[in-house]
């Protein structure tokens, strides 16, 4: 079935550090690609989105390219924040409307 | 004004007890569901609802029964609850999931003792 893969944590940065969360991805046919973040104590919040190969979804300083060659769609920013601490999920939407998260990348940014 | 709200918040009950969580969306979506996060994070389908419809209906003992009365509101009963029954259970809804992704509830935290 169609599953996701991302980068384990935690992940520990100082603020304005670059980060890249990993995430690949097993479909059949084209699925669509979103990310995810939760604050702690709160509800998932869909952060960015993408539909289709190629598509760049892009929200607060993130970004994500759908890459069908390598089936990825790495999350990265180039200069995080410490509001960005958060649990990051990457999704896969399967054709029967099910959302497939990854595992989770707990994020940390120290002052 | 909340989209996605579910009911309790916070739920401390003893093993055995039978117990419901309820969720309603006024987002005018279609399909609702529930998603169990354990506590590594690990974020599982339980099921869906289209339009009061059964559509997902993932491997989850037969003691957890949803019930839709009607595509705003998708309820979950947990019968018999059990120590591995403790989690956070989000509701979610969506309209057109391929394009908009899924509007999350802020969680119940459900804790058997």
């Amino acid at each position: 079935g169609d599953s996701v893969t991302q980068m384990e944590g935690p992940v520990t940065l100082s603020e304005e550090a670059f980060l890249t969360i990993n995430c690949t991805y097993t479909a059949t046919g084209y699925p669509s690609l979103f990310w995810y973040v939760q604050y702690p104590g709160e509800g998932l919040q869909l952060l960015l989105k993408a539909t289709k190969a190629d598509d760049k979804g892009s929200n607060k300083g993130f970004e994500a390219t759908y890459r069908k060659e390598t089936t990825s769609f790495h999350l990265e920013k180039g200069s995080v924040q410490v509001s960005d601490s958060a649990v990051y999920f990457c999704a896969l939407k399967s054709p029967d409307y099910k959302l497939s998260f990854g595992a989770g990348t707990t994020v940390t940014v120290r002052a | 004004d909340t989209a996605v709200s579910q009911t309790p918040k916070y739920l401390v009950t003893q093993m055995g007890n039978d117990k419901s969580i309820k969720c309603e969306q006024n987002l005018g979506h279609d399909t609702m569901y529930w998603y169990k996060q354990d506590s590594k994070k690990f974020l599982k389908i339980m099921f869906s609802y289209n339009n009061k419809e059964l559509i997902i209906n993932e491997t989850v003992p037969n003691r957890f029964s949803p019930k839709s009365p009607d595509k705003a509101h998708l309820n979950l009963h947990i019968n018999s609850l059990e120590l591995g029954d403790s989690a956070v259970y989000f509701c979610a809804s969506s309209q057109d999931p391929r394009e908009k992704g899924y509007t999350f509830g802020s969680g119940t935290r459900l804790t058997v003792v």
